[in-house]
């Protein structure tokens, strides 16, 4: 079984700063289908990053991802208000078949 | 414009029976997977099941398998949760959700609340 441990499990920052936001896999995941999810309160989860590292439709550029193996990182730079958020990571393919991380949260400091 | 659009969410007692459906428009719902994920109140995600397009290739997560049912009629847009033996555990809202092709989920449902108490 595949399981995605993120870290921290809470990050606290100012509009402006970096996030750095770590996702690590129990086994190796395919890069091509590990994703990355944002979630705001009462919303459904929108799609960030896709295939480790490319952006989704409509996703500005300073989300990025990056990583292989069992060790992905999803980064935003400049934090905008609407960044403040969980975020997920999600691998596809193993089992079983999908699996999420717990989430990090991105919370105003 | 892609829509998914759950419904048949409500308080069930515990032990009881439930079918969720999502009716899809604006894509072709027959090119694509689709799957079936939940979040408890105040939790992460939880993948459910995962059905292919033709209806040939049906997963489900241990949590749930051989007390739930993933089936889609093409034909009609629709995909469907059939759950039955329901526990407090099950409380969630439950989100239908397509499957691009890096087996990441591109669209979201709005999700639907089943709570399940005795």
């Amino acid at each position: 079984e595949i399981v995605l441990t993120q870290s921290p499990g809470t990050l606290s920052l100012s509009p402006g700063e970096r996030a750095t936001l770590s996702c690590r896999a129990s086994q190796s995941v395919s890069s091509s289908y590990l994703a990355w999810y944002q979630q705001k309160p009462g919303q459904a989860p929108r799609l960030l990053i896709y295939g480790a590292s490319s952006r989704a439709t409509g996703i500005p550029d300073r989300f990025s991802g990056s990583g292989s193996g069992t060790d992905f990182t999803l980064t935003i730079n400049r934090l905008e208000p609407e960044d403040f958020a969980v975020y997920y990571c999600q691998q596809y393919g193993g089992s079983p078949l999908f699996t999420f991380g717990p989430g990090t949260k991105v919370d105003i400091k | 414009e892609v829509q998914l659009v759950e419904s048949g969410g409500g308080l069930v007692q515990t032990g009881g029976s439930l079918r969720l459906s999502c009716t899809a428009s604006g894509f072709s719902f027959s090119d694509y997977y689709m799957n079936w994920v939940r979040q408890a109140p105040g939790k992460g995600l939880e993948w459910v099941s995962f059905i292919a397009t033709s209806s040939a290739t049906i997963h489900y997560a241990d949590s749930v398998k051989g007390r739930f049912s993933i089936s889609r009629d093409n034909a009609k847009n629709s995909l469907y949760l059939e759950m039955d033996s329901l526990r407090d555990e099950d409380t969630a809202v439950y989100y239908c959700a397509r499957q691009a092709a890096h087996g990441n989920i591109d669209y979201w449902g709005q999700g639907t609340l089943v709570t399940v108490s005795s």
